[in-house]
């Protein structure tokens, strides 16, 4: 079975620098796709950025780009210029490819706090 | 283009009793799950239906817990009897197809407090 994980319950950030997240995940699979998810106190779950597997080339939407380590199962998430907007919780999520389902498997999140 | 609408916001209930959620996807999507969300954790899968008919429902607690989406539109999620343990927020969302890197559209959950 898959599983995400999350290790940093908590991070914090002053406007305007950078912050990283972490995830790693584990699986047998070799097709697959990552996602980051942010989840504001209104508790809407909105898409932050995708990654293909297969794809070498990591993501990048805006002031959101990911480091994609296949082989050591990471997937971070880097926010640049980091804004007050951003502060929320933050889900690191996976979805076979191979299932018929489309299933999110979610990591316990990161709460990123932005400071002024 | 309306969102995933969900109904209602909060919910507090003793426990045995009984309470259901609905959900409204967004137009033409295809595919609708629901997800239990556990203070502190991530969501977890509890249905996802494809159309009608039901895709998976491994992890949902069957002795309590139903849902059904009659003629592939709204869907509703029912709880009886409720336990302390199924305090939680209820997510449901919606995508084209259940597959891929297709994005799910999640609406804002109910909030369910079981005393």
């Amino acid at each position: 079975a898959q599983t995400v994980t999350q290790s940093q319950p908590e991070m914090s950030v002053q406007e305007a620098e950078t912050v990283t997240l972490s995830c790693t995940y584990d699986t047998s699979e070799s097709d697959y796709y990552l996602f980051w998810y942010k989840q504001p106190p209104s508790r809407q779950m909105i898409l932050v950025i995708r990654q293909e597997a297969y794809k070498q080339q990591n993501a990048t939407e805006n002031r959101f780009s990911v480091n994609f380590q296949k082989a050591a199962k990471s997937f971070s998430l880097k926010i640049s210029d980091s804004q007050l907007g951003d502060a929320a919780m933050y889900f690191c999520a996976y979805r076979s490819v191979s299932s018929n389902t489309g299933k999110l498997i979610f990591g316990q999140g990161t709460t990123l706090q932005v400071k002024p | 283009e309306a969102g995933v609408a969900q109904s209602p916001r909060y919910k507090i209930i003793e426990k045995r009793q009984s309470v259901a959620f609905w959900c409204n996807p967004i137009s033409g999507h295809a595919t609708l799950y629901w997800y239990q969300q556990i203070l502190g954790q991530g969501p977890k899968l509890l249905i996802q239906f494809q159309n009608n008919g039901v895709v998976d429902d491994s992890q949902l607690p069957k002795d309590r817990f139903s849902a059904e989406r009659l003629k592939g539109v709204d869907s509703t999620l029912k709880i009886q009897p409720a336990k302390l343990e199924d305090s939680a927020v209820y997510l449901c969302a919606s995508s084209l197809v259940g597959a891929g890197g297709t994005e799910a559209f999640f609406g804002q959950g109910t909030r369910l407090t079981v005393v």
